[in-house]
């Protein structure tokens, strides 16, 4: 166990909807990142807040949306939803703000299917 | 633009024997490199990194080695268990970077 909590795990809807999908980091992160995995593709990088701001930005379509609460859970929004979305979306926390000191703790992921 | 490659998609090897798994970059501003591990229905978990001031770094079974000319690295798993049987996710990152970057994977199944 990660410590790192994410809900939805599993989530079928059809296209033109939108969703949220919820992160909780582990206790004592302030970093929190967002990754997308499509069929056969890497992790790739969205979105990161650190301590409820936005530290940087991935490959996020306009679409999606992200946001980290004064409690630091995260959360992502996906709207106007295409097939292409489907897709298995992680959350990562972390303690530090960049990446080159240390690792990332990953949640288990939530499952996106839009029909 | 993928920036960490991994050319081979699955890896079958013996128990017993030694898996390697290989990862190239492209960004020479990389400077810290990780290897994560992923099971089915599992989030990666960290594995093992490595620091571009070494070119080798190990941790029982596991052992990373770095080739900065070559922009590449591989990971040794040695003696490969079924139990490592999963998929190994290659990652890089910058100095002050904010996100990892990954590969695609390679899928490892070690057989009995």
């Amino acid at each position: 166990d990660s410590g790192v909590t994410q809900t939805p795990k599993h989530l079928i809807t059809a296209t033109g909807q939108r969703v949220t999908l919820r992160c909780s980091p582990r206790s004592g992160d302030l970093s929190v990142y967002w990754y997308q995995q499509s069929l056969d593709q890497g992790l790739q990088f969205l979105i990161q807040y650190y301590n409820g701001e936005e530290r940087a930005k991935g490959n996020i379509l306009e679409r999606f949306s992200a946001q980290q609460f004064p409690d630091l859970h995260s959360e992502l929004n996906l709207s106007s939803l295409e097939l292409g979305d489907s897709a298995l979306y992680f959350c990562a926390s972390s303690v530090v703000a960049t990446t080159n000191t240390g690792e990332l703790f990953f949640g288990e992921g939530s499952r996106l299917t839009v029909l | 633009d993928q920036q960490v490659k991994q050319n081979s998609p699955s890896l079958s090897v013996q128990e017993g024997r030694i898996s390697i798994l290989n990862c190239d970059y492209t960004n020479s501003m990389f400077d810290y490199f990780l290897w994560y591990k992923k099971y089915p229905a599992e989030g990666p978990t960290f594995l093992i990194s490595i620091s571009s001031i070494k070119d080798k770094n190990e941790d029982g079974r596991f052992t990373v080695f770095l080739n900065k000319s070559a922009k590449h690295l591989s990971l040794h798993i040695v003696p490969s268990q079924p139990g490592d049987s999963a998929v190994y996710f290659c990652a890089a990152s910058a100095t002050s970077g904010y996100a990892l970057n990954f590969g695609k994977g390679t899928s490892l199944l070690v057989t009995p």
